[in-house]
């Protein structure tokens, strides 16, 4: 099975720059994945990791460490749209089909205020 | 606009009733995902099709059932609803399974189940 955490709710200023962890455990890791939803909107895409180390997109990078398996999210320059869930989800690939499944964490709120 | 389309967007409807939600995905992809969404829950994964088959399965109940037709499409069919199926029902499709390269998925608007 698969086990993913990262933090309930976070709170960050205009401007700063938060960091969201992600821990997850799972026998078939093929890939860590971010997306951002908005209350009561579908999830976004926003970055993929597969190798280990930093991948940058603007003022959203994404980190992974394969190996103790975890990955964080970083914000930069924060603004106020950026107040949303921002979900960790790890792929999944069951050795003996090939198939593979998307399953998420439970995602982190992040509140931005002025 | 992610090119996938969920019908209805709301639904209202009462214990032990049950309903259909519908799901086209974009075009050329073949692969179907189903999650529910809680009040402040994450993303439960329900099921996957891939080009009309049955492909993974997560944490779906016996009183819920899916398919994927010939034309792509699929249904999320529950049943015998309880108070505690109100949810967000998500329909995300790829064009491979989990989204191929790069895993991306693209999710629909989502169908919001009441259920009074």
């Amino acid at each position: 099975g698969q086990n993913i955490d990262q933090p309930t709710e976070m709170t960050a200023t205009e401007g700063a720059i938060v960091q969201i962890n992600c821990t997850y455990q799972t026998s078939g890791f093929n890939g860590l994945f971010w997306y951002q939803q908005h209350a009561g909107e579908a999830p976004t895409f926003l970055s993929y990791n597969v190798l280990d180390g930093l991948e940058e997109k603007g003022r959203f990078s994404s980190f992974l460490s394969r190996s103790k398996g975890y990955s964080y999210l970083l914000l930069k320059e924060l603004q106020m749209k950026d107040s949303a869930s921002y979900l960790c989800a790890v792929r999944d690939i069951r050795r003996t089909t090939g198939f593979q499944k998307l399953v998420f964490g439970t995602g982190t709120r992040l509140l931005v205020s002025p | 606009d992610s090119g996938v389309t969920q019908t209805p967007k709301h639904l209202i409807t009462a214990t032990g009733q049950r309903v259909t939600l519908r799901c086209s995905p974009r075009s050329g992809d073949l692969s179907v995902y189903w999650y529910q969404q809680s009040l402040d829950q994450g993303l439960q994964f329900l099921i996957q099709y891939y080009n009309g088959e049955e492909r993974a399965k997560g944490n779906i109940l016996e009183r819920f059932s899916a398919q994927q037709f010939p034309d792509l499409h699929s249904e999320l069919n529950l049943s015998s609803l309880e108070l505690g199926d109100s949810a967000l029902y998500f329909c995300a499709s790829s064009p491979r399974g989990a989204g191929g390269n790069t895993g991306e998925l693209f999710f629909g608007e989502g169908s919001r189940l009441t259920v009074l």
